[in-house]
């Protein structure tokens, strides 16, 4: 079946970047786009970017241009996403998803990886 | 602040049905998706397309469009309905996309 594993929980000091990951199996991996969503404690879902098939194209919320950097490895059928400049406002669990899509006018997310908390410190 | 906008909350008694709403101008042009969500667990794509379930989805979630307002029905809402709602489409930019602030359902 089509899964997505994203990697570890991870703790970081404010001003590190983190580097997380999503291994996609089960559907053909270059057919598909794979967005990044984030959600604060207690807050809603919030859309970051996305990443073409081949990995030679993102768009980014513009909240985080030039702090984001979406890359895939075909290779390992790996996705990853890393945040620099953290700060506490980026304590949050970072989810991978799949975009599967009907037409040009109807885009959907799924599935959707476990989710990856993060918490940022002073 | 989101394109897209949703109630807060939305309450329904045991068995009845309750419509949850999302408005925004892309709505015009593009169809909203909606996603589930329970606590400590990741969103879950409950309706696609054009009314489209997912398998294992019940049938008595549905959806449709207005203008620029979108709506999931829940037709007979059962104690497990209760979560949080998004709905998400492609934002008026055409190379972003969105998600609504999010509509928390009880189940009364």
């Amino acid at each position: 079946q089509v899964q997505l594993v994203q990697s570890g929980p991870e703790v970081k000091k404010s001003g590190a970047s983190v580097k997380v990951s999503c291994k996609s199996s089960g559907y053909s991996f270059t057919s598909y786009y794979m967005h990044w969503v984030r959600q604060a404690p207690g807050q809603g879902l919030e859309w970051m970017g996305v990443i073409n098939p081949s990995g030679t194209s993102t768009n980014y919320a513009q909240k985080f241009q030039g702090r984001v950097t979406m890359t895939r490895d075909t290779s390992t059928r790996t996705d990853y996403m890393e945040l620099s400049s953290l700060t506490s406002d980026d304590t949050a669990v970072y989810y991978c998803a799949r975009d599967v899509s009907a037409g040009t006018t109807s885009w959907w997310l799924d599935p959707w990886g476990q989710g990856t908390p993060l918490t940022v410190s002073s | 602040s989101s394109e897209l906008t949703q109630d807060p909350a939305v309450s329904v008694a045991l068995g009845q049905t309750v419509r949850i709403t999302c408005q925004g101008d892309n709505l015009r042009s593009y169809s909203a998706t909606w996603y589930q969500q329970r606590p400590g667990q990741a969103p879950l794509l409950v309706i696609y397309g054009d009314n489209n379930r997912p398998s294992g989805i019940p049938d008595r979630f549905s959806t449709s469009r207005s203008g620029n307002t979108a709506s999931l029905t829940i037709t007979g809402a059962q104690a497990e309905d209760e979560a949080d709602y998004y709905c998400y489409s492609r934002a008026s930019s055409a190379i972003h996309w969105v998600f609504g602030g999010g509509t928390r359902l009880t189940v009364l």
